[in-house]
């Protein structure tokens, strides 16, 4: 079974100063990851995919993500925040199998600091 | 290229009505899935439907349901709609990449 857990519900920087959302996840084979972001009133946008092909992954926007097996991690960073970055993030683990279910983390709210 | 298209936007519904949602995937998305989304619950997911046909279901009782039709369009609905029931309902497809292509969601208040 299939499981993620993003392990911060809030975070808050200040702008300018780096980023760091953290998603654990498990999994009994190698996963498809994905990082959405969210703002207020809007759907999910992608932000970046983790597929297998590199561990570094980078995204939208500044966002990059690294996919560490040995952690079962896969932890969204950004070296500089912006106000505009203030949004819900959500990991994402899908399914290989079609018979299962698409899994989505409990989202991270980024809170920007002026 | 147009988006994935909710609607409505907002709706307010009261306890025991049914409400109708609609959602338009990206032109050539075959699979088109439905996720609640509240405060105290997060995002869930509700079904899943490629080429007409329900592949995937949630937890959500059977007052929840959906159906594709032949030009990919999906509608889900609700039946004796409950307090509980508030939501934004979210519609997402995808061409099978694994990359989710959401709307922007209809949101359901129920009173």
């Amino acid at each position: 079974a299939q499981s993620v857990t993003q392990l911060d519900s809030h975070v808050s920087v200040s702008e300018g100063t780096p980023v760091l959302l953290r998603c654990n996840y498990s999994s009994s084979y190698s996963p498809s990851l994905f990082w959405y972001v969210q703002h207020p009133n809007k759907g999910l946008q992608l932000l970046l995919k983790y597929t297998s092909a590199a561990t570094l992954v980078k995204g939208i926007n500044g966002f990059e993500a690294e996919f560490k097996k040995s952690e079962t991690s896969f932890h969204l960073t950004k070296p500089s925040a912006h106000m505009s970055d203030a949004a819900e993030y959500f990991c994402v683990v899908t399914p290989l199998n079609r018979d299962d279910k698409i899994i989505f983390g409990k989202g991270t709210r980024l809170h920007i600091l002026p | 290229k147009a988006g994935v298209t909710q609607t409505p936007r907002y709706l307010i519904k009261t306890r025991g009505q049914q409400v109708t949602l609609s959602c338009s995937p990206i032109s050539g998305h075959r699979s088109v899935s439905w996720y609640q989304q509240t405060p105290g619950q997060g995002l869930q997911f509700l079904f899943e439907y490629f080429s007409e046909t329900q592949r995937n279901k949630g937890n959500f009782p059977g007052r929840f349901s959906g159906r594709q039709f032949s030009n990919s369009r999906s509608e889900m609905n609700v039946s004796t709609l409950e307090l509980g029931d508030s939501a934004l309902y979210l519609c997402a497809s995808t061409r099978g990449t694994g990359e989710l292509f959401f709307g922007e969601g209809s949101r359901l208040t129920v009173l």
